[in-house]
């Protein structure tokens, strides 16, 4: 039973174009979302957040996206470059967490930015 | 700073061996956690802990043991080792209100 769904387990863009991930949840607890990137042999990096009172964030190239009542979110990368590839993870907290501390992840989506 | 440290990078353990994954924060964190990632899934939640002397189970707690006893250190122990524990650990950590977790390389753990 996966909470955090993101259907596509892969993605491949042309450098300079827009990047879209898109990541679905099913619980309506979840208010806090956040955006990691991994790279092999590495662990997960922080890229970029959105708290359920905001329908969008942004971030230098990066920007997010909150529909809440279709239960959705999506980053988007613009321009997309050559270091974006990685595996992209979708991860949300529910309600009353307070933080971070029971994050919900993702199954993840593998990005390939082709120069 | 060198943030999470992990140690050791990887290991390959028999069927019913016991070993402590270590993991040491230098950010003075109070919340540290344990997550796994078997291939092809997301990361789940083993243990965490809000702070020295306090510990709780997350979503896989089953074959694992944490403890916290000083602020930067939270190991993961595996007590007879199984199979289905193979895969890459991770640890974490964060302040209370922290935006988010900062992760260590992992530990790739194979049981065979």
């Amino acid at each position: 039973d996966q909470q955090v769904k993101q259907n596509s387990p892969s993605l491949s863009v042309q450098e300079g174009r827009i990047s879209i991930l898109n990541c679905d949840y099913t619980n309506s607890m979840f208010d806090y979302f956040l955006w990691y990137k991994k790279y092999p042999a590495e662990g997960p990096t922080f890229l970029i957040s959105i708290s359920s009172i905001k329908d969008k964030n942004e971030d230098g190239r990066f920007t997010v996206f909150l529909n809440k009542s279709a239960k959705h979110l999506s980053l988007h990368i613009v321009p997309s470059q050559p270091g974006d590839s990685a595996v992209y993870f979708c991860a949300a907290s529910p309600r009353g967490a307070g933080n971070n501390r029971k994050l919900i992840w993702g199954l993840g989506t593998s990005l390939a930015v082709n120069p | 700073n060198a943030g999470v440290t992990q140690t050791p990078k990887f290991r390959i353990l028999k069927i019913g061996q016991s070993m402590t994954l270590q993991c040491t924060q230098d950010m003075n964190h109070n919340y540290m956690y344990w997550y796994r990632q078997d291939p092809g899934m997301g990361l789940k939640l083993i243990y965490y802990s809000v702070g020295a002397g306090i510990t709780d189970k997350g979503e896989v707690p089953n074959g694992y043991n944490v403890s916290r006893s000083t602020t930067e250190d939270f190991p993961l122990r595996l007590e007879l080792a199984a199979p289905s524990q193979t895969s890459v650990y991770f640890c974490a950590s964060s302040y209370p209100q922290g935006e988010y977790n900062t992760f260590g390389s992992g530990t790739r753990l194979t049981v065979v």
